[in-house]
């Protein structure tokens, strides 16, 4: 067990609403990571941080914003929800060289 | 940049037949190579990993081997079970310098028939 709880697990959200996401450690790992899993894409890279108030875009990062103002928190913020964001999300943390992921939100935008 | 190639499923194997998944990558230096394992309805669980050239990973009967001069890491185990059924994902990392952020390979369904 990694200690990484996600919340919420499964939302449904309108076209146009504000949804954020909540990743939440009990290791105090430096890294975190925010991916999508899409069928036919694998996972793909969001954001990530690297401490406090230190993040990063990864490779999808268009329509997400993300905060990361204490070590074991890390949100994830659609600003304007749009269908192209239902997926999966899933939150890692990196921890003794090997990176671990959270149970997966999955959110759907109609 | 980096990149990872699996072999396309879906892999539908019987009970004790024997289990190749092929994985090839594209990165600079010496990235760390990770094969995950996914379950209906569960996050990604790590499965084995190598770090340098001719490392061997293995767990729970499944084993890959770093291979730098084919840019290889194929997934193995000689006899799957039905539990095995799951997605399979290989990744890669480059290392520190890019805070280990994992390149995933687009994941090989795979279903065991009892």
């Amino acid at each position: 067990d990694a200690g990484i709880t996600q919340s919420p697990r499964h939302k449904v959200t309108e076209t146009g609403t504000p949804v954020t996401l909540r990743c939440h450690q009990t290791e105090n790992h430096r890294y975190m990571y925010w991916y999508r899993q899409d069928p036919g894409h694998g996972l793909r890279l969001i954001h990530y941080s690297y401490g406090v108030k230190d993040t990063d875009k990864g490779e999808v990062s268009d329509g997400y914003s993300v905060s990361r103002s204490k070590t074991e928190d890390f949100l994830l913020t659609l600003e304007s929800a749009t269908s192209s964001q239902t997926s999966v999300y899933f939150c890692a943390i990196r921890g003794s060289n090997t990176i671990y992921f959270g149970e997966g939100s999955w959110l759907t935008v109609v | 940049g980096n990149s990872v190639t699996q072999m396309e499923g879906p892999v539908t194997l019987s009970e004790e037949a024997f289990l190749t998944i092929n994985c090839t990558y594209t990165a600079t230096g010496y990235p760390s190579l990770f094969w995950y394992v996914q379950y209906p309805g569960e996050g990604l669980q790590l499965l084995l990993k190598a770090t340098k050239a001719d490392d061997k990973g293995s767990n729970k009967g499944f084993e890959a081997t770093y291979r730098k001069e084919t840019t290889s890491f194929h997934l193995e185990k000689g006899s799957v079970q039905v539990s095995d059924s799951a997605v399979y994902f290989c990744a890669l990392s480059p290392g520190e310098t890019s805070g280990s952020r994992l390149t995933f390979g687009e994941g090989t369904q795979l279903t065991v028939n009892p």
